[in-house]
């Protein structure tokens, strides 16, 4: 059964500090693996998908590795804005359903 | 649509009453999911449709759950005589094929409460 883990639980940095969130997953037979960012009370919004045969993703600000034969992710967050306040999700698609992390809260101190 | 719409956005709901959540998926996506994230919880997957293939039951934790998907579009979860364990954020999403190959695309999600 596939496991995702995701370190720090929680984060608190000051504005413009870079800063990295671990996902690890226990089985690399993997189609792709997508960040989400979760606003309290809000719905999930697609950060970065990196399909199982690609390194990495940008968008922005934001760049997402994948290193698959060893089971982890990470996402890098540069020069971090308060905005960048959420619930960051990491998730793997291994078939018919994503499998999710528990999450890291970031809270971003102006 | 431009993306995934769920409705209600909120439903407060007497226990033993059933309720139906409703989800409308991106135009053209033939897969859609149903998740449930209950308060300090992850996402639980509950069921995945995919084109005309039988769905994929296998997360629904129990008989008072069911969901139907009508003419590979819109689809309905429906829950039986409500529990206030049944209390969570639901969501759907749904991704142009079946393996989540172009990616998932989440709903607002509808929060339900059971008093």
């Amino acid at each position: 059964k596939q496991e995702v883990t995701q370190i720090p639980a929680a984060l608190s940095v000051p504005e413009g500090e870079n800063l990295v969130l671990n996902c690890s997953f226990t089985d690399s037979a993997i189609y792709n693996l997508q960040w989400f960012r979760q606003d309290p009370g809000k719905g999930l919004t697609s950060l970065l998908l990196i399909q199982s045969s690609q390194r990495e993703q940008t968008s922005g600000r934001l760049n997402a590795s994948l290193d698959k034969s060893s089971g982890r992710s990470t996402l890098y967050i540069a020069a971090s804005q308060p905005g960048d306040s959420a619930t960051y999700l990491c998730a793997v698609d291994a078939g018919n359903m994503l499998t999710f992390g528990g999450g890291t809260r970031l809270m971003v101190k102006p | 649509g431009a993306g995934v719409s769920q409705s209600p956005s909120n439903k407060v709901t007497e226990k033993g009453k059933d309720v139906e959540l409703r989800c409308d998926p991106i135009s053209g996506h033939t897969a859609l999911y149903w998740y449930r994230q209950s308060l300090g919880q992850g996402l639980e997957f509950l069921i995945y449709f995919q084109g005309n293939s039988a769905p994929d039951k296998s997360g629904l934790p129990s008989d008072r759950f069911s969901a139907e998907r009508t003419g590979g579009s819109v689809s309905t979860l429906t829950i039986q005589r409500t529990q206030q364990e049944d209390s969570a954020v639901y969501l759907c999403a749904s991704s142009l094929e079946g393996r989540g190959m172009g990616g998932y695309t989440f709903g607002s999600g509808t929060r339900l409460t059971v008093v």
